[in-house]
C-alpha cells in the first residue's frame, strides 16, 4: 500500500465548478504539503498546514491529522487552475517529504 | 521572491557519458534537494544537503552524487549517464529545519534524455 494516495488521479470541471482533490496518508505526521504543477513548469508551493483549514484566494486546504487525511478546494474553478496538485506528507526516519502521485487537474471553459 | 535556477530546462546525453546538473538559490537557504519525477511515481528524492559539504542519500542515490561548495549551489553529479535516468530533475530549497516541516521552493526542472 503506497504511503500517500491521492484521489481522484484525473479530474474534467467546467469552468465555475467547485472541486474537491482529496489526500489520504498511512504516515504520522504533524504537517502535509500541497504542491501545484503546471504542464512543463516547475512546482509551486501552495500550503504546508499542520491543522484545520487555510485559505488563500479560491483555494482551501483542510487536514484532519487524527483521520489522516487532507483536502485540496478549488471555488470557482478557471481554466488557469489546470495542472497537477499533489500532497505530500513528511514521514519516515529522516522526516523527508513523501510524494504523492499527483491528481491531473483540467478545468474546461 | 525566492529564486531556485537549474543550468538547463532540457539535455540530452549519450549513454556513458558524465553529466552535471546544477542549481542554485538566491535565498540563502541551508536545505537543499534533488528530486527525480517520473510518470506513476511521483518526486523521489536523490540526494539531500543541510550545509556546505554536508549530503544524505535520499530514496534512490544510486548511481547519482552531489557536491555542495557553495551554500547557493547543489549539483547533481551523474558519473556514467543510463538510459534508466532519462526523467524530469527538480531542485528544490528550503530554510534549516527538518526538511519537511518547512516550505520547499522548486526550480524550473531539466528533462534530462539519455541515448
Amino acid at each position: 500500500k503506497n504511503e500517500v494516495e491521492q484521489s481522484p488521479q484525473n479530474l474534467t470541471a467546467q469552468e465555475g465548478e467547485f472541486i474537491t482533490i482529496n489526500c489520504s496518508y498511512s504516515v504520522g505526521i504533524s504537517a502535509l504539503h500541497w504542491l501545484q504543477q503546471h504542464p512543463g513548469g516547475g512546482i509551486v508551493s501552495l500550503f504546508m498546514l499542520s491543522s484545520g483549514k487555510k485559505k488563500h484566494g479560491r483555494l482551501i486546504a483542510t487536514i484532519n491529522i487524527q483521520e489522516k487525511h487532507s483536502s485540496l478546494h478549488i471555488t470557482a474553478s478557471h481554466p488557469r487552475d489546470s495542472a497537477v496538485y499533489i500532497c505530500a506528507p513528511p514521514g519516515g526516519a529522516t522526516n523527508k517529504l513523501i510524494f504523492g502521485t499527483g491528481t491531473l487537474l483540467a478545468v474546461q471553459p | 521572491d525566492v529564486k531556485v535556477t537549474q543550468s538547463s530546462r532540457y539535455l540530452v546525453k549519450r549513454t556513458g557519458e558524465k553529466v552535471f546538473l546544477e542549481c542554485v538559490q538566491d535565498m540563502d537557504h541551508e536545505n537543499m534537494f534533488w528530486y527525480r519525477q517520473d510518470p506513476g511515481l511521483g518526486l523521489r528524492l536523490i540526494y539531500f544537503s543541510y550545509d556546505v559539504k554536508m549530503k544524505e542519500k535520499g530514496d534512490i542515490p544510486e548511481g547519482y552524487s552531489v557536491s555542495r561548495e557553495k551554500k547557493e549551489r547543489f549539483s547533481l553529479i551523474l558519473e556514467s549517464a543510463s538510459t534508466n535516468q532519462t526523467s524530469m530533475y527538480l531542485c528544490a530549497s528550503s530554510l534549516l529545519g527538518l526538511a519537511g516541516l518547512n516550505e520547499q521552493f522548486f526550480g524550473p526542472g531539466t528533462r534530462l534524455t539519455v541515448l
